[in-house]
């Protein structure tokens, strides 16, 4: 049973596009919600964090939105750039801190 | 500083053999965990480690799946009597509080 729902599966943006990804979870005991980013080959690589407590944060191009009442959060990569093409996982963690992963996105952007 | 490091990086078993993977944490990382991605199961939480110990080992499969943690650093996955669907790519992630945590290449194996 999957506790972080994922969506889209992937999704084709041209260069300078805003690609949203979004999740939604059940747990309301997770209190941390990374996003990871993950190239062909590679381990995941942690990108950016939320804590439920905050409704958004921003580091680089790179925003989290958080609804706490709705249990969603969202991705979104500002001015995207083909470099930017990965695969994104959203995740949630409880008290112990092992993740709970969404099903991935796959993100295309095109020059 | 250097990252989480796995090895073998690649491991071709045939079925029925025994594997051991090896996770090298970030220095000072108490905590540590094994992941697994497949490609029909996504990533999935296999074990977690505090120093030692591993408070929560739900995540193993089946009793042939083993984990230890020495010294508090090196951690080793041991799969016994490999079968097809262990093929996966074996993830190590290691923290220093429980949150952020950082992965590592991932050992992909291969169970023919």
């Amino acid at each position: 049973q999957q506790q972080v729902k994922q969506s889209p599966q992937s999704l084709i943006v041209q260069k300078g596009g805003i690609p949203i990804i979004n999740c939604a979870y059940e747990n309301t005991a997770f209190d941390y919600f990374p996003w990871y980013q993950q190239f062909p080959g590679k381990g995941p690589a942690l990108l950016i964090a939320i804590r439920p407590d905050v409704s958004e944060k921003k580091e680089g191009r790179f925003t989290i939105s958080f609804n706490k009442s709705a249990k969603q959060f969202s991705l979104h990569i500002m001015d995207s750039q083909p470099g930017d093409s990965a695969t994104y996982f959203c995740a949630a963690t409880d008290s112990w801190g092992k993740l709970q992963f969404g099903a991935g996105t796959q993100v295309v952007v095109t020059p | 500083g250097a990252g989480v490091s796995q090895s073998p990086s690649n491991k071709v078993t045939e079925k029925g053999k025994d594997v051991e993977l090896r996770c090298d944490p970030i220095s000072g990382h108490t905590a540590l965990y094994w992941y697994r991605q497949s490609l029909g199961q996504g990533l999935e939480f296999l074990i977690y480690f505090q120093g030692n110990s591993a408070p929560d080992k739900s995540g193993l499969p089946s009793d042939r799946f083993s984990a230890e943690r020495t010294g508090g650093s090196v951690s080793t996955l041991t799969i016994q009597r490999t079968q097809q669907e262990d093929s996966a790519v074996y993830l190590c992630a290691s923290s220093l509080m429980t949150y952020e945590q950082y992965f590592g290449p991932g050992t992909r194996l291969t169970v023919t």
